[in-house]
């Protein structure tokens, strides 16, 4: 059972605007949850995380947001470039055990210049 | 510095064939991990360690042996390769720290035929 979803597998935006990637989690016993992005042919990339005890951790032009009641993550990119075209993957984490990682299946995002 | 090498890049057997697939790290991270990446699957854990001499299963192991006998270094291996094994094939490694990220190599892509 995927413990962590992503429900768009793709979503298209205009360079300069807002670009909203959602996650949605099962299990409330994680810790941390991360972003990471990947383009292709190469790893993923971290991008940002957030604490479970945080609603909100903000990186320049990148905001996690985090709403514990309802199990649901979502990353903010504003203003969206080019750039940010790739696959983002949600992942979530615990702070006892190994650090694994539990990851959603990926949205590409495509930013039209 | 390199970060997390992956050899080889790419990867053809045929069914029965064995291979060993090999990871590199040298940020002195206890932890490394190998994930198989699938199409509409996102990332599965395969195995992991958490430090030189140690292993354990991952939610995707069968198939597959790993082994870390240096702590730069962890093989992942496949003594009969199948079909259902092609993918890419990423190895990561972290601090110890739960939540640290995870550091991805570039992927081999092994296809099975």
């Amino acid at each position: 059972d995927q413990q962590v979803k992503q429900n768009s597998p793709s979503l298209s935006v205009q360079e300069g605007r807002i670009s909203i990637l959602n996650c949605d989690y099962t299990n409330s016993m994680f810790d941390y949850f991360l972003w990471y992005k990947k383009y292709p042919a190469e790893g993923p990339t971290f991008l940002i995380s957030i604490s479970s005890i945080k609603d909100k951790n903000e990186d320049g032009r990148f905001t996690v947001f985090l709403n514990k009641s309802a199990k649901h993550l979502s990353l903010h990119i504003v203003p969206s470039q080019p750039g940010d075209s790739a696959v983002y993957f949600c992942a979530e984490s615990a702070l006892t055990g190994a650090n694994n990682l539990f990851f959603g299946t990926g949205t590409r995002l495509t930013v039209i210049p | 510095n390199a970060g997390v090498t992956q050899t080889p890049k790419f990867r053809v057997l045929k069914t029965g064939q064995s291979m060993t697939l090999l990871c590199a790290q040298d940020m002195n991270h206890e932890y490394m991990y190998w994930y198989r990446q699938d199409p509409g699957m996102g990332l599965r854990l395969i195995h992991y360690s958490v430090g030189e001499g140690t292993t354990a299963k991952g939610e995707v192991p069968d198939g597959y042996n790993v082994s870390r006998l240096k702590k730069q270094n962890f093989l992942l291996g496949l003594e009969s390769a199948a079909p259902s094994q092609t993918s890419v094939y990423f190895c990561a490694s972290s601090y110890w720290q739960g939540g640290s990220p995870l550091h991805f190599g570039n992927g081999t892509r092994l296809t099975v035929t």
